[in-house]
């Protein structure tokens, strides 16, 4: 298994909503990433985690939660959000950790999140 | 300030002809650089991977320079098709305490016409 695979693909939520978007991979990679991206913009880093941990948080409104619960799967818990946070939510993964860095990411096809 | 700038926000070739992208970064000093191909709707593919110490790096088609001097990395498709057509990103590390992180350039949509 050479993917990572992210559910769901389409989310239209209300401002008031609580939903969760989901990440998986079964590759062995040891960090796992979201990303937020815009129309027409390069991706945007948020959350990073090395061996479970999270590593680095880019500044991220406390209405986005990450979760790790184990080393195939990442979360992340969305309460609250604004219009503005429509994007496409993308999440990947490295083979080795983030001290060190010999392979390129693997994305998902991201989840496409909608905010009414 | 940190900036990754990738030239051109599109190229038009035409089909056969070699096409080449540029991304520049100012405030960096990567230990590393990546390349991605993007379709619409889908996330990031990796291409290639290139090293501080390494000057150039193929893959069938495939061609990346890179220059720390001219804080530079070129990329170039030889014999382009239509289905090459995508954008186009380059990104590199960003690194934060012992962490490394990508961090990508605008893009560059490649259209190659038949």
């Amino acid at each position: 298994d050479t993917e990572v695979t992210q559910t769901p693909k389409h989310l239209v939520m209300g401002m008031t909503n609580k939903k969760s978007l989901k990440c998986e991979q079964h590759m062995g990679h040891r960090a796992m990433y979201w990303y937020k991206q815009k129309a027409k913009k390069p991706p945007e880093l948020m959350f990073v985690y090395s061996y479970e941990k999270l590593s680095i948080n880019e500044s991220v409104p406390s209405r986005f939660s990450p979760e790790c619960p184990n080393s195939s799967l990442l979360n992340l818990h969305l309460h609250a959000l604004q219009p503005e946070d429509s994007a496409l939510y993308l999440c990947a993964s490295s083979q080795e950790g983030t001290s060190q860095i010999n392979y390129g990411y693997t994305f998902g096809s991201g989840t496409r999140l909608t905010v009414v | 300030s940190q900036k990754i700038e990738q030239n051109s926000e599109a190229l038009n070739i035409q089909e056969g002809k070699t096409a080449t992208l540029t991304c520049n970064y100012t405030n960096y000093s990567p230990a590393y650089l990546q390349w991605y191909r993007q379709d619409p709707g889908r996330g990031p593919v990796f291409l290639l991977l290139i090293r501080e110490n390494e000057k150039e790096k193929r893959k069938e088609r495939l061609k990346v320079t890179f220059d720390t001097t001219l804080k530079q990395s070129l990329f170039h498709i030889t014999a382009s098709q239509p289905a090459d057509s995508a954008t186009y990103l380059c990104a590199l590390d960003g690194k934060k305490d012992s962490s490394y992180k990508l961090i990508f350039g605008s893009g560059t949509r490649l259209l190659v016409r038949p």
